[in-house]
């Protein structure tokens, strides 16, 4: 079965510190991964696609890197700020699967920055 | 430019009538997928539909939930009958269509969501 994890589940830092948010996924045959940001109560805003040819995608303060063979994914936001405050979540997508139409989504990292 | 738009934003229901979630994808945009998003399950795939092929509806949960995509724009779930466990958050996404990368390589754009509530 295909899975995407996403640890930890909850991170709390103080402002400046840099984010590290991991994603990892079971199977290394993938098109490509996104991570989505996701506001309470809204819906979610891309900030980054990986395709899986690339090793690394940057913007602004944020860096995404990917090493498919073993099934990782980070994703770093440097600086960071109260605004960053958010939950971040990572979603696959995989080549063998039933709907290749699809993201496969973790359940996302809930971060707080601290003033 | 403008965004993938939903609407209702809000729509409370009672158990056992039908409700109707709307979807307009960004303009140009020729691949429309659902979503779901509820506290147990996390964020689920529902359907997509690409240009004028058939939808995959292998995400679709049971054969109260249909959608539609009437001229290949504007999307329509419907889910006949509710259920208390049909209480979620329901996503809308579009995409660019089969590129010269094709579907699977386009980054999929998030509407705002219908938060539906069954009572």
């Amino acid at each position: 079965k295909q899975e995407v994890t996403q640890i930890p589940a909850a991170l709390s830092v103080p402002e400046g510190e840099n984010l590290v948010l991991n994603c990892s996924f079971t199977d290394s045959a993938i098109y490509n991964l996104q991570w989505f940001r996701q506001d309470p109560g809204k819906g979610l805003t891309s900030l980054l696609l990986i395709q899986s040819s690339q090793r690394e995608q940057t913007s602004g303060r944020l860096n995404a890197s990917l090493d498919k063979s073993s099934g990782r994914s980070t994703l770093y936001i440097a600086a960071s700020q109260p605004g960053d405050s958010a939950t971040y979540l990572c979603a696959v997508r995989f080549m063998t699967t039933d709907s290749w139409g699809k993201l496969q989504f973790g359940a996302g990292t809930q971060v707080v920055v601290t003033p | 430019g403008a965004g993938v738009s939903q609407s209702p934003s809000n729509k409370v229901t009672e158990k056992g009538k039908d409700v109707e979630l709307r979807c307009d994808p960004i303009s140009g945009h020729t691949a429309l997928y659902w979503y779901r998003q509820s506290l147990g399950q996390g964020l689920e795939f529902l359907i997509y539909f690409q240009g004028n092929s058939a939808p995959d509806k292998s995400g679709l949960p049971s054969d109260r939930f249909s959608a539609e995509r009437t001229g290949g724009s504007v999307s329509t779930l419907t889910i006949q009958r509710t259920q208390q466990e049909d209480s979620a958050v329901y996503l809308c996404a579009s995409s660019l269509g089969n590129t010269s990368g094709g579907l699977a390589y386009n980054e999929q754009f998030f509407g705002p969501g219908t938060r539906l509530t069954v009572l």
